[in-house]
């Protein structure tokens, strides 16, 4: 199992600036995944985060708007940039390692006003 | 990332009483069948995982059923209790590992 702590819980936000948003793991894993869910959508992976390498992003989603960092094996951080209120989601933070069970983060919940 | 159709959106459910819904995916690719409840804020919490066709798996009064020949899968409630309400997600893994997500059955047990 892992135990995810992610960071803020919850901001509002202004249009124009940016939002970091922190996951640390209390275990090292490989990979780390980083989901958005926009009002009455379904969960949507924005990318995958491997330590040593650059995200790998999936479509529709760009890294000038989604920067990520993966310095090591326990910590990644979501940056979403120049904010718009189409940016109002939760976002969440997971790990998982093949065919295990995902383990998330207690989520994000972002305002853009 | 597939396409995953869940039915129906949202449910009510009078205490005691035995819901299901399902969850549809395409079989090609398969890898794996997941299965989320996600409280209000709340992480979404694995119930379960499961990956051959016929497979059935139970975790207290709910259950799961997985067709992958067919491309669906069954979560049953037996005996709704409040503490059911939430969200239940399904998320097909195809061979590179990851997971696309449905919409989602929203279930609200009435006491």
């Amino acid at each position: 199992s892992a135990v995810i702590s992610q960071k803020p819980s919850r901001d509002i936000c202004q249009r124009g600036t940016s939002l970091t948003i922190q996951c640390q793991v209390d275990s090292q894993v490989t990979m780390m995944f980083w989901y958005r869910q926009q009002p009455g959508q379904s969960l949507t992976l924005i990318a995958t985060a491997n330590q040593g390498s650059e995200a790998t992003y999936e479509s529709g989603f760009v890294i000038d708007k989604f920067p990520i960092s993966r310095p090591n094996l326990t910590f990644s951080t979501l940056t979403v940039s120049n904010l718009s209120p189409e940016d109002s989601s939760i976002y969440l933070c997971s790990v998982q390692q093949a065919l295990t069970e995902a383990f998330f983060g207690q989520g994000t919940r972002l305002t853009v006003v | 990332i597939l396409n995953v159709e869940q039915s129906p959106q949202s449910l009510h459910v009078q205490e005691g009483d035995s819901t299901n819904f399902t969850c549809s995916f395409p079989s090609s690719n398969f890898y794996a069948l997941h299965w989320y409840r996600w409280e209000t804020a709340k992480s979404p919490e694995a119930l379960f995982v499961m990956t051959l066709n016929g497979d059935e798996k139970k975790k207290g009064r709910i259950s799961a059923t997985l067709n992958t020949k067919e491309g669906y899968s069954y979560l049953y409630i037996k005996g709704s209790q409040p503490e059911d309400s939430a969200t239940y997600l399904c998320a097909p893994q195809s061979n590179d590992y990851k997971l696309s997500f449905g919409a989602g059955t929203t279930v609200t047990v009435r006491a």
